[in-house]
Order: C-alpha cells, then structure tokens, then sequence
C-alpha cells in the first residue's frame, strides 16, 4: 500500500522560508506526479504546484513567485520550499500523487501543520 | 481560475439515510470533476476521479453524477463510517480547483 508522509518544522517565522518533504513508501516515486496542496485553518484547500518524476514542474500562479518544488528519486522524496512566509502562509500542508499532469488525487499524507509566527 | 461551490455547507442525517451532495462550478468542466472524502488527521480519500466513475475499492453506496457546471455526490445508505467531510475538485482547467466541503454530520 502506497504511504506519503509529510516532514518538516512545523513553526517558521516570518519573512524565512518554509520547507517540507514528502517520502513516498510502498512503491516507486518514478513515472507519476507529485503536488503539494494546503488547507488554511477554517479554509479551503488550495493546490501549490506539482512535479513529475523527471523534474518538470507547474506551480499555482498565485504562488509561483515563492514557490520551489523539487525530487530525489533516489531517496523517493519530493521537497516543497516556499519563501518570504507570512501568516497568511499558516496551513496543513499535503502531499499526493497523481497519474496525470491534470491532476486528480489518488493518494494523500496526512498533512502536516505548519505555523507560521515570530 | 474555476470556482467551485458546494452545498449545503453541512448536513445533519442519520445512518442509513440518503446523502446527496452538490458541486457547482462557475464554468464548464466537463467531466472533469474529481470527489473526496476527508476526516479528521487523516489523509484524504479520493472517492470518485471523474464526475462518475467510482475509484478503485470505493463501495457502491457512493455515487456520482452530472457534467458541465452541476455535479452530485450521493451516498445511498450513510454508514458510521461516511460521516466526514467531502470535497469536490475540478481537474479541467488550470489551477486545479477545489470547493469549500460539505460536511455530512450525525443527527
């Protein structure tokens, strides 16, 4: 069975940079798509931006200012970065897969909470 | 970019009873529009990846319909186990897009 799991520090401050990785266990990391997807506290969920396992990258254009998403295939993680954080930045971040690059969801971690304050 | 919103925004039933979820998105997505289920510290599920189809080991209780701008999540019987909140995603334009959820609750 497919397992992503989410990793990282879960306090940033302001104006740093945020930084996660997902390690994919139970199966390989290469020939599908990896995102990272966010849920503020009480809001929505909001997609971030997703990788192929070659390396090619799409990024929410709202932020792909401050947005790094990059692989290691050969640990079977993918890293997000995200920079100049501010609160509005606070969230549960996901990582998940998909088959294609139009992507639906088929595996998800968990989510980690990420907090971002002096 | 595509919105998407759901209703109700919670609905109270009991187990057994029928769920009937509704998507609308603010253009056409054809197909395009993926279900999931999501409860609390768990990673979510994907339930239904294109408006019909029923993901793989997903139970026949849950269905889904429509295509265009309107899309509907039933679930036919609730079981302890559906109460959750549940997520649509449009994956025909880009960015991908979510709704806001439905939350279906114990009564």
């Amino acid at each position: 069975q497919l397992q992503l799991q989410e990793s990282g520090p879960g306090l940033v401050k302001p104006s740093e940079t945020l930084s996660l990785t997902c390690t994919v266990s139970g199966g390989s990391i290469n020939s599908y798509y990896w995102s990272w997807i966010r849920q503020p506290p009480g809001k929505g969920l909001e997609w971030i931006g997703y990788i192929f396992y070659s390396g090619s990258t799409k990024y929410n254009p709202s932020l792909k200012s401050r947005v790094t998403i990059s692989v290691d295939t050969s640990k079977n993680q993918f890293s997000l970065m995200l920079s100049s954080v501010t609160a509005a930045d606070t969230a549960v971040y996901f990582c998940a897969r998909h088959p294609s690059a139009m992507p639906f969801f088929d595996y998800w971690g968990q989510g980690t909470l990420v907090t971002v304050s002096p | 970019e595509i919105v998407l919103t759901q209703s109700p925004a919670t609905l109270s039933l009991s187990p057994g009873e029928r769920a009937a979820l509704s998507c609308r998105a603010s253009q056409s997505v054809g197909s395009n529009l993926a279900w999931y289920q999501h409860k609390p510290g768990q990673a979510p599920r994907l339930l239904i990846p294109a408006a019909s189809n029923r993901a793989t080991g997903i139970p026949a209780r849950f269905s889904g319909s429509g295509s265009g701008t309107d899309f509907t999540l039933t679930i036919t019987s609730l079981e302890p186990e559906d109460f959750a909140v549940y997520y649509c995603q449009q994956r025909s334009d880009w960015p991908p897009t979510f709704g806001p959820g439905t939350k279906v609750d114990i009564k």
